[in-house]
């Protein structure tokens, strides 16, 4: 069976701290996305990439940065945490192709809280 | 601008009485169309789609939705609700036009059980 794992479930972080989020796939999937889930918001992208160390810019890209070295990993920074970037952040992995025809696939989720 | 919209927040059904969750989109062409579910605690998972063809699509756990090309409406429908149902459902649209790939997820529809 197909998986996406998020290395942390929970993560309690300080105001400024950078903060690393870090995303695996198992399915070798080019395309990789991190979203941010707030109540009453939805889903909104912050990054994505379809191809090892290649990126693009999502709905809501301020305050992050990603990376992506290997193609089963995609990692998400908080390059100097702050108390509005406290939220539920989903990581998903789809196949070649264009995103738009690509059924995704999620990890768990890490809620990520900043004091 | 393409939109998804899911008009009910919040939806509360008894268990064993039918469920339709409604989905509307705005865009000028014939998208692609997803429904995924989130259990609590948990990442998304798709339970259908519609490309192309029959405008009834099955999907996994007993759901079903009808694509309405008039209405711009994709509704999951389901004949009798479990109380392992109770999740939030979120239907997504994949836009492919003028240099656009992209998934839009709606915001949302948290669905109660009764007992």
């Amino acid at each position: 069976d197909v998986k996406v794992t998020q290395s942390s479930r929970y993560l309690v972080k300080r105001t400024g701290e950078k903060v690393f989020l870090e995303c695996v796939q198992d399915m070798d999937h080019e395309n990789m996305f991190w979203y941010r889930q707030d109540p009453g918001l939805g889903l909104r992208l912050i990054y994505f990439s379809y191809d090892v160390k290649m990126k693009e810019k999502g709905d809501i890209p301020e305050g992050y940065s990603v990376s992506r070295e290997k193609k089963e990993r995609f990692s998400l920074i908080l390059e100097s945490a702050s108390t509005n970037q406290t939220s539920m952040y989903l990581c998903a992995s789809s196949s070649v192709g264009p995103y738009s025809n690509q059924p995704q696939h999620f990890g768990d989720g890490t809620r990520l809280s900043i004091l | 601008a393409q939109s998804v919209t899911q008009p009910d927040i919040h939806i509360t059904v008894s268990e064993g009485a039918s469920l339709e969750l409604r989905c509307n989109y705005s865009y000028g062409a014939t998208p692609y169309l997803f429904w995924y579910v989130q259990s609590p605690g948990q990442g998304l998972q798709l339970l259908l789609k519609y490309f192309s063809g029959d405008t009834l699509v099955q999907g996994i756990k007993g759901f079903e939705a009808e694509f309405k090309r008039s209405q711009s409406s994709f509704n999951l429908r389901k004949p009798s609700v479990h109380w392992s149902d109770a999740a939030e459902y979120f239907c997504a649209v994949g836009v492919f036009a003028n240099r656009d790939d992209k998934i839009i997820f709606g915001k949302g529809t948290r669905l109660h059980i009764l007992p």
